[in-house]
This record gives C-alpha cells, structure tokens and sequence, in this order.
C-alpha cells in the first residue's frame, strides 16, 4: 500500500485548497478513504471518509460544512476541498486507506502526509 | 463522544506498561488503537482490542469494560516509545483520543 498526498503549502486565510492522494499497491476502487489531520505538536483528528464507491460521505464536526472528500476511481486518487480556511486548520494532513471492518470506518494505512499552513 | 487518555506513561525497560482510554460505555464499541513514532506517520496496530495485523509482537494485548479500555503494553523495549492513540467509530465519525507518550525508561 503506498497513499502520496499532495498539494499542502501556505495559504492565506479565507482562502481555498486542494490535497490530493495518489493511491497504488491496492484496488483502490474497493476501499473506502480517509482524510485525517494534526497541528503542529497536537493529537490525530479525523476529518473525512468516502465509502469505495463515492456514495458515502462522512465528516467531522470542525469541519462540516468547509470540506468536502471526493475521489477519482479511474485515476486512483483521493481529493480533499478545503474552503474558508483558518489558522486553525493548519496542520499535516494524512490520508489513510480504510481498514474495511464494517459497520465501522476506521483508518488502516496512512500516507506521510502533506504540510498544510494558513497563514497572512 | 469523547475519549480520555492520559498525557503520558513511563515504564522502565522490561516492565509493564498500560494505557487507559475512558469514554461513555466504551465497552460497548469496537475499540482501535495506533502508534506515531517521532516523526512518523501513525500506523494502526490493534483493532478490535484483541486483534493485531500480522507481523506485530504479541506484547501488545488490548480488553475494554464498561467506560474503560485498555492497551497493554508486556516486556517493554525502548523501540516502543511512541504516542499511542484508541479510537473508536461512533455516530459517523471517527473520534480519536488525545493520545498517550510512552516513555521507556
């Protein structure tokens, strides 16, 4: 399993970005993804899962409503749309294969992860 | 719904360590729990308390009752010194707890 996020840097606050997560090692058309962060010299807090197939969208309370997940199954990725960020976002985002254990959703692999910074 | 860890958790080498995660009723739900070595990404090594992903040593042994689960942590090495984190799914959300450092003496 190998998960690469990308597109983390510094924004202003207000604005907008987009992560990706190019997935290989596995059928990434059968598992369900997840987004899940952590600020500098603080603890994991889970953002986001979609099920295998797009039809299932779950988020986490901090973030409802600014954040939506999606993925590309004939590409393999996993995207992450943030909007009206704060610094409060700022944090490593990792993405994570599911550990396919239902009903739950849980993070299995994780990826390295990508720096975001909201930043003037 | 929350869960509870403590901030940190000292063993000396070859000792016993454990780590608690309170949350309400926790033992009713599927417990998880992975480990962040400095500068690493986590990687989840016990789901279900008792199941672990092969290839991991058999110190590590997880239970959970009432409001309490627990990771156990047998034979201490210093290469176990990480941050530990249990989650749980609940209400369509993963929730993490704040995490615990282990720190081998």
């Amino acid at each position: 399993v190998q998960l690469v996020e990308s597109g983390g840097g510094v924004v202003q606050p207000g604005r907008s970005l987009n992560l990706s997560c190019a997935a290989s090692g596995f059928t990434f058309s059968r598992s369900g993804m997840h987004w899940v962060r952590q600020a500098p010299g603080k603890g994991l807090e889970w953002v986001a899962v979609i099920s295998h197939d797009g039809n299932e969208k779950f988020y986490g309370d901090s973030v409802k409503g600014r954040i939506t997940i999606s993925r590309d199954n004939s590409k393999n990725t996993l995207f992450l749309e943030m909007n009206s960020l704060r610094s409060d976002d700022t944090a490593v985002y990792y993405c994570a294969r599911d550990l396919w254990d239902p009903p739950d959703y849980i993070p299995e692999s994780w990826g390295q992860g990508t720096l975001v910074t909201v930043s003037a | 719904y929350a869960l509870t860890q403590p901030l940190s958790v000292s063993v000396a080498l070859g000792q016993t360590a454990r780590i608690t995660c309170e949350g309400n009723n926790i033992g009713s739900k599927n417990v998880y729990w992975c480990r962040q070595r400095p500068g690493q990404a986590p990687v989840l090594f016990m789901y279900r308390e008792i199941n672990r992903p092969s290839g991991d040593p058999e110190r590590f042994s997880g239970s959970k009752s009432g409001n309490t689960a627990t990771l156990t942590i047998t034979r201490a090495q210093a290469g176990d010194e990480a941050d530990y984190y249990c989650h749980v799914w609940d209400s369509s959300t993963v929730v993490f707890g704040g995490g615990t450092k282990v720190t081998v003496l």
